[in-house]
């Protein structure tokens, strides 16, 4: 079975300095990762997605992630923090083996950015 | 191109009643899946229809389904209402058949139980 593991409920970032929130997944074969990120009464936006090639993944509004296959881990990242980004942010795997488009989640990081 | 549109957005039921939720996907999206997502739970995946048929199934009871039409709109029926039924209820569609593309979200229906 796959499973999605985010470790921190918050995280904490001054407007301007890089931001990290932290994902790892756990799958029989190889993986299809997503990001997504949501805002108060909104669905699920997709921010960007790692399917094979290049670790380092680029997204939108300036996001990235790394993937690392060794530590099982897709962190997204962002050079300096805006006060916008406040939201949930939710990882998500699918193993494309499976043949099930659903995906499987994490329980979601918020993300506060302070002024 | 039009998003995934959910209607309601918002209902409240109370217990034992039985409520009908609707998504009209992408153009062109054929393939709908919908996630139960609770503060205690999180999101949690129901079911997954494409040509009208369901290919996948979570892990819920018997008192939750759903159906997709012929023009890949569809619904998701819930009934005898629990307090615990209580969420925002998501659809989301893709492309049937390119697993390497992300599922595009609606904004959801909050049900909320009495």
């Amino acid at each position: 079975a796959q499973s999605v593991a985010q470790p921190e409920d918050q995280v904490n970032v001054a407007e301007g300095n890089p931001l990290t929130v932290k994902c790892t997944y756990s799958v029989s074969g190889n993986p299809y990762l997503f990001w997504y990120v949501q805002y108060p009464n909104r669905g699920l936006q997709f921010l960007l997605k790692y399917i094979t090639g290049d670790n380092l993944v680029k997204g939108s509004y300036g996001f990235e992630a790394e993937f690392n296959k060794s530590q099982t881990s897709f962190h997204l990242k962002k050079p300096s923090a805006l006060v916008s980004d406040s939201a949930l942010y939710f990882c998500a795997v699918r193993d494309p083996d499976t043949g099930r488009r659903a995906l499987t989640f994490g329980s979601g990081t918020r993300l506060q950015v302070q002024p | 191109k039009a998003g995934v549109t959910q209607t309601p957005r918002y209902l409240i039921k109370t217990r034992g009643q039985q409520v009908t939720l609707s998504c009209s996907p992408i153009s062109g999206h054929r393939s709908v899946s919908w996630y139960q997502q609770t503060p205690g739970q999180g999101l949690q995946f129901l079911f997954e229809y494409f040509s009208e048929t369901q290919r996948n199934k979570g892990n819920f009871p018997g008192r939750f389904s759903g159906r997709q039409f012929s023009n890949s709109r569809s619904e998701m029926n819930v009934s005898t209402l629990e307090l615990g039924d209580s969420a925002l209820y998501l659809c989301a569609s893709s492309l049937w058949g390119e697993t390497n593309q992300p599922q595009h979200f609606g904004d959801g229906t909050r049900l909320s139980i009495l």
